[in-house]
């Protein structure tokens, strides 16, 4: 099993429109977690760090269950400049950090 | 300021080059990371080091070969590679080396090998 999950897409979606990501995690004593974009042929960029209380950083908001031990990404008022891949990252037992596999996001006109 | 700088950005070598790959930060971070990422796939850690020591190496073979001169600059020295070595290499900096620091990439070198 990986350590993190995410569904690979793509999510083909109008702009304008909410998408919401979820990406799942099996080490459960994982500390941090992080969304991470990265477009085609270009370095991962950090999005946002994913915070137990939950945060937003303007149309984006990150969500954390421990519970259930999932992440998500909520986009709200999609752009076209929004299409990207979209790692979710957690840290694996030696506390290094663990990449999904990437949700790829295709926002069209 | 976030900013990892990597040289070159592009890189074609044949199987019996030697070159190297370098990366450069200024945010006073203590540690450095290596990552090899091929098309569709996500990063993969080849290398850490945490205040100018080689803390980890995921089982890299020995034909990359780390080096940290000092705590703003990473190397990776390459020879004799493979044609499946052909990725893009991501060099990446955090405050400490611990999870719960942001790590951030350069914007890599993408490698060719023939």
């Amino acid at each position: 099993r990986k350590e993190v999950e995410q569904d690979p897409g793509p999510f083909n979606v109008p702009e304008g429109a909410t998408v919401a990501f979820n990406c799942t995690y099996s080490n459960s004593a994982s500390q941090s977690f992080f969304w991470y974009r990265q477009d085609c042929r270009k370095e991962p960029k950090l999005l946002m760090s994913v915070y137990s209380s939950g945060n937003e950083d303007g149309r984006f908001t990150a969500q954390l269950n421990r519970a259930s031990q999932y992440i998500s990404l909520l986009i709200r008022d999609s752009k076209l400049s929004d299409s990207a891949t979209y790692l979710c990252v957690g840290t694996n037992a030696g506390n290094m950090l663990t990449f999904g596999g990437g949700t790829r996001l295709m926002v069209k006109p | 300021d976030t900013e990892v700088t990597q040289t070159p950005k592009h890189l074609v070598m044949g199987m019996t080059n030697k070159k190297s790959l370098k990366c450069e930060q200024h945010m006073g971070h203590r540690a450095m990371y290596w990552y090899k990422q091929k098309a569709k796939k996500p990063p993969e850690l080849m290398f850490v080091y945490s205040y100018e020591k080689l803390s980890i190496n995921e089982s890299v073979p020995s034909r990359f070969s780390p080096e940290c001169p000092n705590s703003s600059l990473l190397n990776l020295h390459l020879h004799a590679l493979q044609p499946e070595d052909s990725a893009l290499y991501l060099c990446a900096s955090s405050q400490v080396r611990h999870g719960s620091y942001e790590q951030y990439f350069g914007p890599g070198t993408r490698l060719t090998v023939t």
